[in-house]
């Protein structure tokens, strides 16, 4: 079965970077692309960007281009998503989440999501 | 980027009866290429992570029931829930995934309770 088992929270101070991880399973990895979404606590979902794992290519929402950086190791499925600058705005569940169309030609929905990885900023 | 909106914005409906949700977008997510329209919906309950219930406005995710299901074209979109039961209650989001990749836009969301 798809999975998608992300890495544990994080606490940073303002103004670091977090890398959190995406470990795929049940599925071949360079298939579909993975998708970025976060979550304040009590709030809405935000797109962050997506990765094709196949080629590499991204594409980020343009509120975080320049923060944001997606990247993969295909030889152990799993993707990558580093935020940098980090203020006490970005504290909030990140989830990585599965592309459901293989080759999209628009956009893409979300068919499998990971468990979410809470990033805290604080001084 | 598109725009999309909710109502209401919380709504508390018996056990058993039909819940409606809205959903609008602030331009059209049909693609004329396919006459698809680029809209699904999700269902997130407290502590989870959102499920997929419904793409392409009306396609029920695999081992999604049956009561839940999609309408609408162009910029206006409905998700019912025919008879709520209590696992029911969670937040609901629409999205939009007609952009390029580079902006896919969700609701706001809806909370859905027992009354």
């Amino acid at each position: 079965q798809v999975q998608l088992v992300q890495s544990g929270a994080e606490v940073k101070k303002p103004g670091a970077s977090v890398k959190v991880s995406c470990k795929a399973s049940g599925y071949t990895f360079t298939s579909y692309d993975i998708n970025w979404v976060r979550q304040a606590t009590g709030q809405g979902l935000e797109w962050m960007g997506w990765m094709n794992p196949n080629s590499g290519n991204t594409g980020y929402a343009q509120k975080f281009q320049g923060r944001v950086t997606m990247t993969r190791n295909t030889s152990i499925s799993t993707a990558y998503m580093e935020l940098s600058s980090l203020r006490s705005e970005d504290t909030a569940v990140y989830y990585c989440a599965r592309g459901g169309l293989p080759y999209p030609r628009l956009g893409n929905y979300f068919d499998y999501w990971g468990q979410g990885t809470l990033v805290t900023v604080s001084s | 980027d598109i725009v999309m909106t909710q109502s209401p914005d919380s709504l508390a409906v018996s056990l058993g009866e039909r819940a409606t949700i809205n959903c609008k977008s602030s331009q059209s997510v049909l693609y004329s290429s396919n006459n698809k329209n680029y809209l699904a919906w999700y269902q997130q309950k407290p502590g989870q992570p959102p499920k997929l219930l419904i793409y392409w406005a009306s396609t029920r995710e695999s081992g999604v029931p049956d009561r839940f299901s999609g309408s609408g074209s162009g910029t206006d979109f409905t998700l019912t829930i025919s008879s709520l039961q209590a696992e029911d209650v969670a937040v609901y989001y629409c999205q939009q995934y007609y952009s390029t990749l580079r902006s896919l836009t969700f609701g706001p969301g809806t909370k859905v309770d027992i009354k």
